[in-house]
């Protein structure tokens, strides 16, 4: 079975603070993905890489970067996080012409 | 520009009946890829059902159908025999296959309520 785990369920963090996100998969993915989820607004993606080191912004990334050192893994890092990025984070996978695979996901509160 | 559009923010089914959720979408790439994901309230995606833009049959999974009209630009997801676990959220989403990358578009979304 594919599988996507990210490195948190629940997340509580400060203003100001710098926050990580891990994602790994074990399929060997060309493709990853990180998303956020807001109510009413869908699934509006963050940034995707296509490769290790290779990365493009998606439709958000203000306020957002990420990392891709090994294929398996995929990090997306607030630099200082504020409130208005309390969200629900989704990481994915896929190859070029499947569907995605995605994790549990990542709720995150910034107080 | 592409777009994915769901209008049905919310709906409601009596156990066993039939369902349609609506989608829309909108690409100038002829080649292209039409899905539908299910999110729980547990919180993960579900994979359900594809369609291509050259398939020339609709898609079925189990008692997943997609009604692909492809003249009016519509992937409408069909449940049949709904059950007490089919309530969920559900997602429509489009790939285009131009530039290769299995980026996804998604639409806003339909929670679907099954009532015993």
């Amino acid at each position: 079975d594919v599988k996507v785990t990210q490195s948190s369920r629940y997340l509580v963090k400060r203003t100001g603070e710098k926050v990580f996100l891990e994602c790994v998969q074990d399929m060997d993915h060309e493709n990853m993905f990180w998303y956020r989820q807001d109510p009413g607004l869908g699934l509006r993606l963050i940034y995707f890489s296509y490769d290790v080191k290779m990365k493009e912004k998606g439709d958000i990334p203000e306020g957002y970067s990420v990392s891709r050192e090994k294929k398996e893994r995929f990090s997306l890092i607030l630099e200082s996080a504020s409130t208005n990025q309390t969200s629900m984070y989704l990481c994915a996978s896929s190859t070029r012409v499947y569907e995605q695979y995605f994790g549990p996901g990542t709720r995150l509160t910034v107080t | 520009a592409q777009k994915i559009t769901q209008t049905q923010p919310g709906m409601f089914v009596q156990e066993k009946e039939a369902v349609t959720l609506d989608c829309t979408y909108d690409t100038s790439d002829p080649s292209y890829g039409l899905f539908w994901y299910k999110q729980p309230s547990s919180g993960e995606m579900i994979f359900l059902i594809y369609q291509g833009s050259y398939d020339q049959q609709n898609a079925t999974e189990g008692r997943y159908s997609l009604n692909f009209q492809k003249a009016r630009k519509s992937a409408n997801l069909v449940i049949s025999a709904s059950q007490l676990g089919d309530s969920a959220m559900y997602f429509c989403a489009m790939r285009e296959h131009s530039g290769n990358t299995g980026k996804l578009i998604f639409g806003q979304g339909t929670t679907l309520q099954v009532k015993p």
